[in-house]
């Protein structure tokens, strides 16, 4: 089945350094790729969406230029938190939807990421 | 009125009951619907899928879609105790993105 790897799974970094968080599909092929963030106890909330070849989309609240997402191509997403703080603090998912149109989504399998 | 809603929980049945999980949504064009279940610091994995009005029933579980009333159910057959997670349902509105709601955290009980 389709599978996307999300690398690292948790990461602790000093506040103002940045992080990047890796979504690849590894047996599909994605043209489109999300980013949620889930603050605990809480539900699963959309930062961006990002197109193959194209700029990211992201919801409003989210700051671009703090989350930097790079979709270079049709297997790989990047998510970079610059200048982290504590506030930044949370679990990072990617979600990735099958091409060809299906409503098919599968998840990675998260990042934790602790800002101290 | 928040996009997709889900009943507050938490939830909590004994063993071998049902238990019954509620969702409404806002958006009238929404197509897909979704439930996920998501253990403690994991990510969620799919239950199951509607797209149409009825039932759909996957081994002990049931999902109910009622699209005139913006409804959307899950029901659990014979609950375990593994069953015991937060479910989180999910609407795709144009086929371009998921909205998800707060989640309702289930306990069953031994």
């Amino acid at each position: 089945g389709a599978v996307v790897s999300q690398h690292p799974s948790w990461v602790i970094c000093k506040s103002g350094t940045s992080v990047k968080i890796e979504c690849r599909s590894l047996d599909f092929q994605a043209t489109t790729m999300f980013w949620y963030r889930q603050f605990p106890k809480q539900s699963l909330m959309l930062m961006a969406t990002s197109n193959e070849g194209s700029k990211a989309t992201y919801e409003q609240g989210v700051e671009k230029d703090k989350f930097l997402i790079n979709h270079a191509s049709l297997t790989l997403s990047t998510l970079t938190v610059t200048s982290a703080h504590p506030e930044d603090s949370s679990f990072y998912i990617c979600s990735a939807r099958l091409v060809g149109g299906s409503y098919g989504y599968t998840f990675g399998s998260g990042t934790r990421l602790t800002v101290v | 009125q928040k996009e997709v809603e889900q009943n507050s929980g938490p939830l909590s049945v004994p063993e071998g009951a049902i238990a019954s999980l509620n969702c409404t949504y806002s958006d009238r064009g929404s197509q897909s619907f979704f439930w996920y279940r998501q253990y403690s610091g994991k990510s969620p994995e799919l239950i199951m899928s509607i797209y149409s009005n009825g039932d759909k029933e996957d081994g002990r579980f049931t999902a109910q879609l009622n699209k005139a009333s913006q409804y959307v159910s899950l029901l659990i057959r014979d609950s375990q105790p593994s069953d015991s997670a937060t479910y989180l349902c999910a609407v795709n509105r144009n086929n371009n993105d998921m909205r998800f709601g707060a989640g309702t955290r289930l306990t069953v009980k031994p």
